[in-house]
């Protein structure tokens, strides 16, 4: 119950398109959902967030779809570029400063020139 | 703001040998940090999470007694990878909760890594 499930394990994108990432969690306990970004020899860095209260949160070309009676979640890269490229997390964790970050096992991005 | 800071960055040590790994929030007080170990292309892997002043709860499967972590400070919290083998060889990553902030409270911010080699 404690797993945050993400998929696909690997994804190619051509220049301009989207990126989709999907993910999915059990606990229902779960009201805090970010998203990471991860380069080659670097700590993640968080990239968007999203509580269950809303629907859709967007920044920029970044966008977290929530569907909360599904119990999946989504981020949406819009107009990939080759600086995109990059391993993303997926991630849950209850609403408590105390409480852990579950993580997705990731999805490594590669966006084609 | 919210920086984290890591040291060293990469480390090669013997086998037997105890390395120090620190982490320290820079522009806030950093009420629980966390410890964590990734494989190459795997996922995050929880080691522990300490709060500053007392005792860390270690993840079932981390030895305590291998992994030494201190929390004496809300800025700085220290991992001790004791007696170290090749098989501990990995990036080792802290993060750290601004539990002050009513904003983002459960936001951990991540430090940039330690690429920890055991010879």
């Amino acid at each position: 119950q404690q797993q945050v499930k993400q998929s696909p394990q690997s994804l190619i994108v051509q220049k301009g398109g989207i990126s989709i990432i999907n993910c999915a969690y059990e606990n229902t306990a779960f009201d805090y959902f970010p998203w990471y970004q991860q380069f080659p020899g670097k700590g993640p860095a968080l990239l968007i967030a999203i509580r269950p209260d809303v629907s859709e949160k967007k920044e920029g070309r970044f966008t977290i779809s929530f569907n909360k009676s599904a119990k999946q979640f989504s981020l949406h890269i819009m107009d990939s570029q080759p600086g995109d490229s990059a391993t993303y997390f997926c991630a849950a964790s209850r609403d408590s400063s105390a409480s852990k970050i579950i993580f997705g096992s990731g999805t490594r991005l590669s966006i084609r020139p | 703001g919210a920086v984290v800071s890591q040291h060293p960055s990469r480390v090669i040590c013997k086998s037997g040998t105890s390395v120090k790994i620190e982490c320290r929030s820079l522009d806030f007080q950093a009420t629980t940090m966390f410890w964590y170990r990734q494989f190459p292309k795997k996922s995050l892997m929880l080691m522990a999470t300490s709060n500053e002043g007392s005792k860390a709860t270690y993840e079932q499967g981390v030895e305590k007694d291998k992994f030494l972590i201190n929390h004496a400070s809300l800025t700085l919290s220290t991992l001790t990878v004791t007696s170290a083998h090749p098989e501990d060889s990995s990036f080792y990553i802290c993060s750290a909760r601004d539990g002050l902030s009513p904003r983002s409270y459960n936001e951990q911010f991540f430090g940039p890594g330690t690429r920890l080699t055991v010879l």
